[in-house]
């Protein structure tokens, strides 16, 4: 088991460019899930997968931001047009969901702390 | 709005005392309560995820109970060591929808 592990660990980038990170899950893990969290508060859903699915985004998450999974393995996240709102740690989660009824806990990246200039 | 609410927000203890927090949350449509440990520099652990009413785990010297029906649940340590500073967070799960995080209680423990 090596983990859910995220790149790059920091990026700092001036407004309005854009960014990638990128997200590899604990390979028998079918769902992802994208978290952010800033100062004082929780980690805050973005968007999950199941598979390659992409089954839910935050209402929260503008347009600027966009996921996927394409072959069910690895994410990347990409932010467009980054505004200095867009600062914070991105965290990756993984779990192994099998049918109804079960619940297993999310296994965590180190995540990808960004700061916009 | 689903609010997860985590209290105290921090908290100092001296090594070796034991201490508590409290994570409340909408007792509608629970699925289940997950708790987690994050420390400094690292990944959040999970630690326990709890789904019945009355439901209590234990590892190590941390400990957690449930009450689904008045929609609380503690966390304990006993005996409290510098190595488990750390925010704890927890989550709640409404079934097959994401996780809602509470704030966190963070807690540094004093050798």
């Amino acid at each position: 088991d090596t983990g859910v592990s995220q790149d790059p660990r920091h990026k700092i980038t001036k407004r309005g460019q854009n960014v990638t990170f990128r997200c590899d899950p604990i390979s028998e893990h079918n769902r992802l899930y994208w978290y952010r969290q800033t100062l004082g508060q929780g980690p805050e859903f973005l968007t999950y997968f199941q598979n390659e699915a992409q089954l839910e985004k935050s209402r929260l998450l503008s347009d600027r931001f966009s996921a996927e999974r394409p072959k069910g393995s690895f994410s990347t996240l990409e932010i467009q047009r980054t505004e200095q709102g867009d600062s914070a740690m991105y965290l990756c989660a993984s779990s192994s969901w099998v049918g109804q009824g079960r619940n297993q806990p999310q296994h965590f990246g180190d995540g990808t702390r960004l700061s916009i200039l | 709005i689903l609010n997860v609410e985590q209290s105290p927000q921090s908290l100092h203890v001296q090594e070796g005392d034991s201490t508590n927090f409290t994570c409340s949350f909408p007792s509608s449509n629970f699925y289940a309560l997950h708790w987690y440990r994050w420390e400094t520099a690292k990944s959040p652990e999970a630690l326990f995820v709890m789904t019945l009413n009355g439901d209590e785990k234990k590892k190590g010297r941390i400990s957690a109970t449930l009450n689904t029906k008045e929609g609380y649940s503690y966390l304990y340590i006993k005996g409290s060591q510098p190595e488990d500073s750390a925010t704890y967070l927890c989550a709640l799960n409404r079934g097959n929808t994401p996780l809602v995080f509470g704030k966190g209680t963070r807690l540094s423990v004093i050798a």
